[in-house]
């Protein structure tokens, strides 16, 4: 079974509106973490967001805001208020802290925000 | 500013010519390890280390050697380049298991 899960291959979203990115993750370790990366076409991977499994709220950093929601096991990143540069590839990450140093990549979505 | 640096950048070359990627990284993290992104593959994990000394192999590490010496430098020796390993190659770092990974900006190599 696929660790991460990213179903929407490509998603557009019109300048200032939110959008949601879809994540489900697999894991039967009860301690672990999910991230979130954003891959312009320049190819850099930024680091976006994180939840740890134990953490009570969702993460917020800015416009990005994880919606976790452990018993459906998924983790969407949600951007609110889009600009044209949030155009790009955007990753789901998972680590299973009882597992050493493995960490589990979706295939990732397309965001394109159109003007 | 905290970062984690990749050098070269850009590199093509040829097959057979031993090269180095270096990666450092100044937040004082535990562990690193190095990845290569290939279309339709996604990323893909060559080696990691959880201390100084301490490296093991990930998914892919046929043809890559690594070392850890340093806390801070991570570098990726490749030491008889082919063409198969022509990719977008990324180094990262965190500083324990239960905290997210900070990669570098990436090396994108060419080998012909």
């Amino acid at each position: 079974a696929q660790k991460i899960t990213q179903t929407q291959p490509g998603m557009f979203v019109q300048e200032k509106e939110a959008v949601t990115l879809d994540c489900t993750y697999d894991t039967s370790d009860p301690s672990y973490g999910l991230s979130w990366y954003k891959q312009p076409s320049s190819g850099e991977m930024i680091f976006l967001i994180y939840q740890g499994s134990y953490d009570q709220q969702n993460a917020t950093e800015g416009r990005y805001s994880l919606n976790f929601q452990k018993a459906r096991k998924s983790a969407n990143l949600v951007i609110s208020a889009s600009q044209l540069g949030d155009s790009a590839m955007y990753f789901c990450a998972m680590s299973e802290w009882g597992t050493g140093n493995q960490f589990y990549f979706g295939t990732g979505t397309s965001l394109t925000v159109i003007p | 500013e905290a970062q984690v640096t990749q050098n070269p950048r850009y590199l093509i070359t040829v097959t057979g010519k031993k090269l180095t990627v270096t990666c450092s990284q100044n937040m004082n993290h535990e562990y690193m390890s190095w990845y290569r992104q290939d279309p339709g593959l996604g990323l893909r994990q060559i080696y990691y280390s959880m201390n100084v000394e301490v490296t093991d192999k990930g998914d892919v590490p046929e043809g890559y050697k690594v070392s850890r010496k340093e806390k801070r430098n991570f570098p990726l020796i490749l030491e008889s380049p082919s063409p198969n390993q022509t990719s977008l190659y990324f180094c990262a770092s965190r500083r324990g298991q239960d905290q997210p990974q900070h990669f570098g900006d990436g090396t994108r190599l060419s080998i012909l």
